[in-house]
């Protein structure tokens, strides 16, 4: 079980807004930034937010993420079919001598 | 752009080693932090290990502490992970993933670039 904790699934249709949330503790994401990644199977892991609502470049503005207090969201605007992969919120850690934490996941369905 | 290759990866049984290795192109190496992630079949992504860029400070999982060892050599753009006393929940693909920093954790986890993988089975 996820120290940081997403829900397993969420759906929305096309055109749709969908949210996902990420849930942890004063010592990750109490303390530090939050990350998004995206995951379609069989590729790798792509960055798609990072230090809570930051964009890389290439990332449309569809995609958002915000922060509050030891819970962070992730946030898609007008869903495309080809939005359907796996998401994954990341934080430090500062428990022990620090180490990287993701939540454990969240399937996102394109009805 | 940035690009990581991995190799290293295959079949091994309980108990055993494997060193992964992560070729680095097209920027500094030395100058950015690195990390190790993995994703085992049906589970996440778990965060595995990271080191820094030129102090070498790392930083470990408790799941793979005491197991597992990452290195670096920056004078070959080259990112290691030597994996002893392999377990089968060890089975996973393993991708290499470059910060862009230098230092480790805090609020600069995030990583930029990452590689296509390297698929470790632990099997008897």
């Amino acid at each position: 079980q996820s120290v940081l904790t997403q829900p397993p699934s969420a759906s929305g249709t096309p055109g749709q807004r969908v949210t996902i949330s990420c849930s942890g503790s004063n010592s990750n994401i109490g303390s530090h930034s939050v990350n998004w990644y995206r995951q379609v199977p069989g590729t790798a892991p792509k960055l798609l937010i990072y230090k809570n609502n930051q964009r890389p470049s290439g990332v449309p503005d569809r995609f958002s993420g915000s922060k509050s207090g030891t819970s962070a969201s992730l946030a898609l605007s007008g869903l495309q079919s080809d939005d359907e992969a796996h998401y994954y919120c990341a934080s430090w850690d500062d428990s022990l001598s620090g180490q990287g934490l993701f939540g454990g996941g969240t399937k996102l369905t394109v009805l | 752009e940035a690009q990581l290759l991995e190799s290293g990866g295959g079949l091994v049984q309980p108990g055993g080693s494997l060193r992964l290795s992560c070729a680095a192109s097209r920027f500094t190496f030395s100058d950015y932090a690195m990390n190790w992630v993995r994703l085992a079949p049906g589970k996440g992504l778990e965060w595995v290990s990271a080191i820094s860029g030129r102090s070498g400070h790392t930083y470990y999982a408790d799941s793979v502490k005491g197991r597992f060892t990452i290195s670096r050599d920056n004078s070959k753009d080259t990112l290691n992970l030597q994996m002893n006393s392999l377990r089968v929940d060890d089975t996973a693909t393993y991708y290499c993933a470059k910060a862009d920093v230098s230092f480790v954790g805090g609020d600069f986890f995030h990583m930029d670039v990452w590689g296509k993988g390297t698929t470790v089975t632990v099997s008897s």
